[in-house]
C-alpha cells in the first residue's frame, strides 16, 4: 500500500461536502503556486495554480484562494466525492527570477466516507 | 498522449549493485527533475536539469548520479545503492524551472 501518508494531518469529510485543505507557505517572494492531488500507488497530478496577482482562482468543483498578507493558501473542493480521496500537496516557486525548483509542502490527507 | 515515464516501477536490489532507473518525457520540456519521497519528509528533490547537458544538486543529492545527455531522457544512477536510498523515487518535468512539474508514475525501490 501507499506508506507516503503516514504521519500526515487527515481531514475526514462526508461525501457531497465541501472540503477546505489549508497550506502555509514560507517565502513572501514566491509568486506561484500550486496544489497536486496524489493518489495511493501514483505520482502527484497537477490541480490547478494560481499567480501572485491574484487571489482567487476557480476550476471545475475546486478553487484555490491565495491570502498573501498571512503567506496563506487553501484549495476548496465543492461536493467531495470519493474520488477525491488523496493525499494534496502544495508548491510554491519562490520567485519569478528563474528560480530552479519549487518548494512542496508535506501535505494533507482527504478522507471522502460515504 | 503527454507524459512522464519512469523505468522499472518496482526494483528490489542488494546493497551496492549499480542501478539505473530511466525517465523520459514526450513534452518536449527543457526542466526535469528527481525526487525522493519519504513517510513523513514529503517530497524532497535529488537533482535537476535546466537543459540538455546541465546539470545541478537538490537537496538529497548524496549518493545518486545523473546525466541529460537528450533533452527527453533524464535518467538516475545510483552507483552503489545502501539501504537508506530504499525509497519512492519521481520524475518530473516541467516547460522551465519554478513552472508546473508533470510527474512520472513513481519508481518504488528497496535496496536490501
Amino acid at each position: 500500500g501507499e506508506s507516503v501518508g503516514l504521519h500526515l494531518p487527515t481531514l475526514s469529510v462526508q461525501e457531497g461536502d465541501n472540503s477546505i485543505i489549508n497550506c502555509a507557505y514560507s517565502n513572501s517572494a514566491s509568486d506561484y503556486f500550486i496544489w497536486y492531488k496524489q493518489e495511493s500507488g501514483k505520482g502527484p497530478q497537477f490541480i490547478i495554480d494560481i499567480r501572485s496577482n491574484m487571489d482567487k482562482r476557480q476550476g471545475q468543483r475546486v478553487t484555490v484562494l491565495l491570502n498573501k498578507t498571512v503567506k496563506h493558501l487553501s484549495l476548496q473542493i465543492a461536493a467531495t466525492q470519493p474520488g477525491d480521496s488523496a493525499v494534496y500537496f502544495c508548491a510554491e516557486n519562490p520567485s519569478s527570477g528563474g528560480y530552479n525548483k519549487l518548494i512542496f509542502g508535506a501535505g494533507t490527507r482527504l478522507a471522502v466516507h460515504p | 498522449e503527454a507524459q512522464v515515464t519512469q523505468n522499472p516501477r518496482y526494483l528490489i536490489t542488494v546493497t551496492g549493485k549499480k542501478l539505473t532507473v530511466t525517465c523520459s518525457q514526450n513534452m518536449n520540456h527543457e526542466y526535469m527533475s528527481w525526487y525522493r519521497q519519504d513517510p513523513g519528509l514529503g517530497l524532497r528533490q535529488i537533482y535537476y536539469s535546466m537543459n540538455v547537458e546541465v546539470t545541478d544538486k537538490g537537496d538529497v543529492p548524496e549518493g545518486y548520479k545523473v546525466s541529460r545527455k537528450e533533452k527527453r531522457n533524464f535518467p538516475l544512477i545510483l552507483e552503489s545503492p545502501s539501504p537508506n536510498q530504499t525509497s519512492l523515487y519521481f520524475c518530473a518535468s516541467s516547460l522551465q524551472g519554478g513552472e508546473t512539474q508533470y510527474f512520472g508514475p513513481g519508481t518504488r525501490l528497496l535496496v536490501l
